[in-house]
């Protein structure tokens, strides 16, 4: 079964330091989508990318987020300098463009603590 | 903007009783329709689909019907077991966008 993988699972850090996520899309999807989950905001998209190349990223804080794909089998996601409100899960998933019948595809998140 | 409403949960439940969780949504043009579900600590997954009007998606016993005219897609299932416990969001693409767009979703919580 493919599946998306994201790394790492939790990341506790101190305010102000940097912080990387990394994605493994599913070998042939060309979608790749940033989502960040929290208590009070729910799912709230942050970036995605067609054929690696950026479409929106109006979600994010620019002056602190980043999201690049160097390459199609890696996504990622930076935060710096983490804050505590940075706090959430975060989800990469991805899929196939102009096929809107097919769903996409989660991995388990990255669990950020930042103290 | 494409939008959806879930509604409030938690929604409370003895194993075996009947459940419906309303989802609305707007959307350009013709969408398709999902049901994700997230169990703790996972990401979502799918739970099932429905692609054009009157469409049923089915699985595991969940089932939602593509309703164009009232633009709802509700989920339901005949009876729960508490293996069913998680939290369920309901989620349109339109067919000029790559993106879902997720509603708030509904927690499930069934007990013994």
């Amino acid at each position: 079964d493919a599946r998306v993988t994201q790394t790492p699972r939790h990341k506790v850090t101190e305010m102000g330091q940097e912080v990387t996520m990394r994605c493994q899309p599913i070998l042939g999807h060309n979608t790749v989508f940033w989502y960040r989950q929290t208590m009070m905001q729910g799912l709230e998209l942050l970036a995605y990318f067609r054929n690696r190349a950026p479409l929106d990223d109006s979600g994010m804080p620019k002056d602190r987020f980043s999201a690049e794909m160097p390459d199609a089998t890696l996504a990622t996601l930076k935060i710096q300098p983490s804050e505590p409100r940075d706090s959430a899960v975060y989800f990469c998933a991805s899929g196939y463009d102009r096929d809107y019948n097919s769903p996409l595809h989660f991995g388990n998140g990255t669990r950020l603590t930042v103290t | 903007g494409d939008s959806v409403t879930q509604m409030e949960g938690p929604v409370t439940l003895s194993e075996e009783a009947f459940l419906t969780i309303n989802c609305t949504y707007t959307a350009t043009g013709y969408p398709s329709l999902f049901w994700y579900v997230q169990y703790p600590g996972e990401g979502l997954q799918l739970l099932l689909k429905a692609t054009k009007a009157d469409d049923k998606g089915s699985n595991k016993g969940f089932e939602a019907t593509y309703r164009k005219e009232t633009t709802s897609f509700h989920l339901e299932k005949g009876s729960v077991q508490v293996s069913d416990s998680a939290v369920y969001f309901c989620a349109p693409r339109s067919y000029n966008t790559d993106k879902l767009i997720f509603g708030t979703g509904t927690r499930l919580q069934v007990f013994p």
